[in-house]
Order: structure tokens, then C-alpha cells, then sequence
């Protein structure tokens, strides 16, 4: 069974820290790897995408990937009370079928 | 800026209905997909969709379930006869194309209570 794993939390850091969320996955064949942030209620919102190992910066968002450790994390910096929420791990493999992880609740303390 | 989009926002239906759930892709995406989110649970995958035919379906989406995309825009989600089990938030996605650019991105949701 291919899994995705997450801290559920709650994670809490003050306003103007760095949130640093992380996931693990299963599949070794995993290609692409997606961060989701979902309000309550709401749907899944795509904030970022990364396929290669390494960083990946875009504005106040940093994905990591290591396909070696299996392992992809976001980090948030200067993180906004507006960032409260739970952010998705997603992963796509060798099929056309993407594989969530449970969420990792995220809550900034103004 | 083009959105994915889902009608109903919200459907009851009484347990062994059927019923359609809607959803408008982006205009120029080809690919499709269904999720499905139980309240406090994940995320997870029911079926993709391309080229008129389902590319990849998970063990949930069984024969109770079908999709079709009926013409140019729309692409729906039937469930032949509900089960109270079925209760959930219903998730249309798609995206543009094929090789790397993989991400999908998702319509607001139908939140379907089966009573």
C-alpha cells in the first residue's frame, strides 16, 4: 500500500517564525510532489509543486525534496496568522493517480 | 484567472438514490480527476480521466460509481444507489497536460449528505 505521511499536529509557531511541515512517502517510483493548504471547509489549494531534488523558492514558500530519504518538506517563512491552516502532502507516481497524506494542521499565534 | 468549477455546492439525497455531481474543468486541461474527503479524514483519489476514458480508478470507485464527460465542458460523477457511507465532500480536479507538469488543481467541492 503506498502511503504519505504526515505530522498531524497541531503545529503552532508565533507570528513571523518559520513553519517547517514535513512528509514521507512510500513509493520509490514517486515523480511529483505537491503542497496543498486547505482551510476548513474549503478545498485543496495548490501553493506549491516540485519534481527534482533540492529547493524550490516561490515568495514566502520553500519546498525540499530528497528522493533518496523519501521525504519532502515546506517551509514558511514570516508566517502570517492568514497561514493557519492544514497543508496537504500530495504525491503522484508512475500512474496518473495522486496520493494525499492526512494533513499537518498548522496554527500562527499572532 | 480560469477556475475548476462544481454544482451542487451542496446535495441531500435519500440512501439507494442516484445521484449526479457536476463539474467544469479548466477550458484547456485534459485531465480529470475525482476525490473524495470524509469529514476529519484525508484526502483520497476515486478516478482519473483522459481521452474519454477513466486512466486510473482506486478501490473506492466501484461499480456504484461511473463518470462521463457528456460534451465539451462538463464532467460528471454518478452514484448509482447511495450508501450512508457515501456522505463525504466530493472534489473535481484537472490539469493541463502531460510529461512533468502534473499539478492538478481543484473546484470547490460538493459536499454530499446521504440521509
Amino acid at each position: 500500500q503506498k502511503e504519505v505521511e504526515q505530522n498531524s499536529g497541531p503545529l503552532s509557531v508565533p507570528e513571523g517564525a518559520i513553519a517547517s511541515l514535513n512528509c514521507t512517502y512510500s513509493d520509490r517510483g514517486s515523480q511529483s510532489f505537491f503542497w496543498y493548504r486547505q482551510y476548513s471547509g474549503k478545498s485543496p489549494e495548490l501553493i506549491m509543486f516540485i519534481y527534482s531534488n533540492g529547493d524550490k523558492e516561490d515568495g514566502r514558500f520553500t519546498a525540499q525534496l530528497n528522493k533518496a530519504s523519501q521525504y519532502v518538506s515546506l517551509l514558511i517563512r514570516d508566517s502570517q496568522p492568514s497561514d493557519s491552516a492544514t497543508y496537504l502532502c500530495a504525491v503522484k507516481g508512475s500512474y496518473d493517480k495522486v496520493i494525499f497524506g492526512p494533513g499537518t494542521s498548522l496554527s500562527v499565534i499572532p | 484567472e480560469p477556475e475548476v468549477t462544481q454544482t451542487p455546492s451542496h446535495q441531500v439525497t435519500q440512501m439507494g438514490q442516484e445521484v449526479i455531481l457536476r463539474c467544469v474543468p479548466i477550458s484547456n486541461h485534459l485531465y480529470f480527476y475525482w476525490y473524495r474527503q470524509i469529514l476529519g479524514q484525508k484526502v483520497e483519489f476515486l478516478v482519473s480521466f483522459y481521452n474519454n476514458e477513466i486512466s486510473e480508478k482506486s478501490e473506492i470507485f466501484d461499480d456504484q460509481f461511473s463518470v462521463e464527460r457528456p460534451d465539451g465542458s462538463n464532467f460528471t460523477l454518478k452514484i448509482r444507489s447511495t450508501k450512508l457511507e457515501d456522505s463525504a465532500m466530493y472534489f473535481c480536479a484537472s490539469r493541463k497536460s502531460t510529461g512533468q507538469a502534473t499539478e492538478q488543481y481543484f473546484g470547490p467541492g460538493t459536499r454530499l449528505t446521504v440521509t
